[in-house]
């Protein structure tokens, strides 16, 4: 299956800072990356698709231009938080789907905001 | 748009003893997926159901998808503590993208 790289697995930050997070694939071509978010003891829910060479697609409610993502290659895509506050805490997770439909997911980045 | 509700939210079960979770969509699914993220990691792919009313096994776990492709159940056979993590299922969207649903958080006690 894929192997999907993520960097980094933790940040703290100071509030009104902004953090990169890195999402890369590292034996498989991805057109295609998505990127989620989890609350403690929550599900997974969708923030954007990331689509290599073209815009990100947001899901409703998720603010582009506080979540960048950029996808400039078939390997690496990155979700950038924009002046960051601690209600953004959260665990980020990227992920890719292999040739037959299944996700693999990055080891997440868990976002502490001071 | 499209829902997908998991029951119970938690489940604790003595080590040995049976476990189910539930899975429910409010539309049909071409296909559902499950999976599994242990305290402090990622989800993990377990498997992927096609076919209306198919069963799969794996071990000790059995995968089933509803006649009517909406709904989805899996159930673990003599739980070991190393099967403690949140069992997840998901389904796909319009655009390729997965709903996961609400998850199951399992604790097996020693």
């Amino acid at each position: 299956g894929a192997v999907v790289s993520q960097h980094p697995s933790w940040v703290i930050c100071k509030s009104g800072t902004s953090v990169k997070i890195e999402c890369r694939s590292l034996d498989f071509q991805a057109t295609t990356m998505f990127w989620y978010r989890q609350f403690p003891k929550q599900s997974l829910m969708l923030m954007a698709t990331s689509n290599e060479g073209s815009k990100a697609t947001y899901e409703q409610g998720v603010e582009k231009d506080k979540f960048l993502i950029n996808h400039a290659s078939l390997t690496l895509s990155t979700l950038t938080v924009t002046s960051a506050h601690p209600e953004d805490s959260s665990f980020y997770i990227c992920s890719v789907f292999s040739g037959k439909e299944k996700l693999f997911f990055g080891s997440g980045t868990q976002l502490s905001v001071l | 748009g499209q829902q997908v509700m998991q029951i119970p939210q938690y489940q604790h079960v003595q080590e040995g003893e049976d476990f189910t979770t539930y899975c429910n969509s409010s539309t049909t699914l071409s296909n559902i997926q499950w999976y599994k993220q242990r305290p402090g990691g990622h989800p993990v792919f377990l498997i992927q159901l096609v076919k209306s009313g198919e069963v799969k096994k794996q071990k000790r776990l059995t995968f089933q998808f509803g006649e009517a492709k909406k709904n989805s159940s899996l159930h673990i056979t003599a739980t070991q503590t190393t099967d403690v993590g949140t069992y997840f299922c998901a389904g796909p969207g319009a655009a390729r993208q997965l709903t996961f649903g609400s998850g199951t958080q399992l604790t097996v006690l020693p």
